[in-house]
């Protein structure tokens, strides 16, 4: 089993449209749970990061973490065009590690 | 400005010839990471460095260098690149110990071999 698990993708939705966007993990030794966002030709670049389980909220994104069930998730409301990118989980800090485990990425496109 | 920032952009070379991807980070960080980014597979780490003078290999290390010799730069050399070596390449910093553990992603380097 692989460490971290994403849906793959890809995913088209309307302007409007809730998204939401899932990773899972074996280790429960992470501590930590980001999301990164990947437009094309671009770095990835932090969207959210938490420590805990529960939600985080920060303007139209939402990030969930169950560590019970090993699931995180990262809601988008009313997502724009401007959305549109590829959207990477990233765990961290198992044994104290400072090494991140990304997810393979999913690519959102949200159609105006 | 903080920023990683990576040199060349693009680069298309030759099998077997020597090549340098730079990595200059301006933010004090102290731990510098080299991805690569394939399709299908996501970002691998190919080698971290946890300090100046401290590396160490990541999950793909086969065929590439790497070396801190300043705090603010780290490099990835690949000694006789082969064409499986096509890919974009990330280099990432960030500061140990922070509140925020997230990295800082240069804007990548995309290159092929041929």
């Amino acid at each position: 089993q692989k460490e971290v698990e994403q849906d793959p993708g890809p995913l088209s939705v309307p302007e409007g449209a809730i998204v939401s966007l899932n990773c899972t993990y074996s280790n429960s030794a992470f501590q930590y749970f980001m999301w990164y966002r990947q437009y094309s030709r671009k770095g990835p670049e932090l969207l959210m990061y938490t420590y805990s389980s529960g939600n985080k909220e920060d303007g139209r994104f939402t990030a969930q973490v169950d560590k019970s069930s090993k699931y995180i998730s990262l809601f988008i409301r009313d997502s724009q065009p401007s959305d549109s990118a590829t959207y990477l989980c990233a765990l961290g800090g198992q044994g104290g590690s400072e090494k991140l485990v990304f997810g393979k990425g999913m690519k959102l496109t949200v159609n105006p | 400005e903080a920023q990683v920032t990576q040199n060349p952009r693009y680069l298309i070379t030759v099998t077997g010839k020597k090549l340098t991807v730079t990595c200059s980070q301006n933010m004090n960080h102290e731990y510098m990471s080299w991805y690569r980014q394939d399709p299908g597979l996501g970002l691998r780490q190919i080698y971290y460095s946890m300090n100046v003078e401290v590396t160490d290999k990541g999950d793909v290390p086969e065929g590439y260098k790497v070396s801190r010799k300043e705090k603010r730069n780290f490099p990835l050399i690949l000694e006789s690149p082969s064409p499986n070596q096509t890919s974009l390449y990330f280099c990432a910093s960030r500061k140990t110990g922070s509140v925020n553990y997230g990295y800082t992603f240069g804007s990548g380097t995309r290159l092929t071999v041929v």
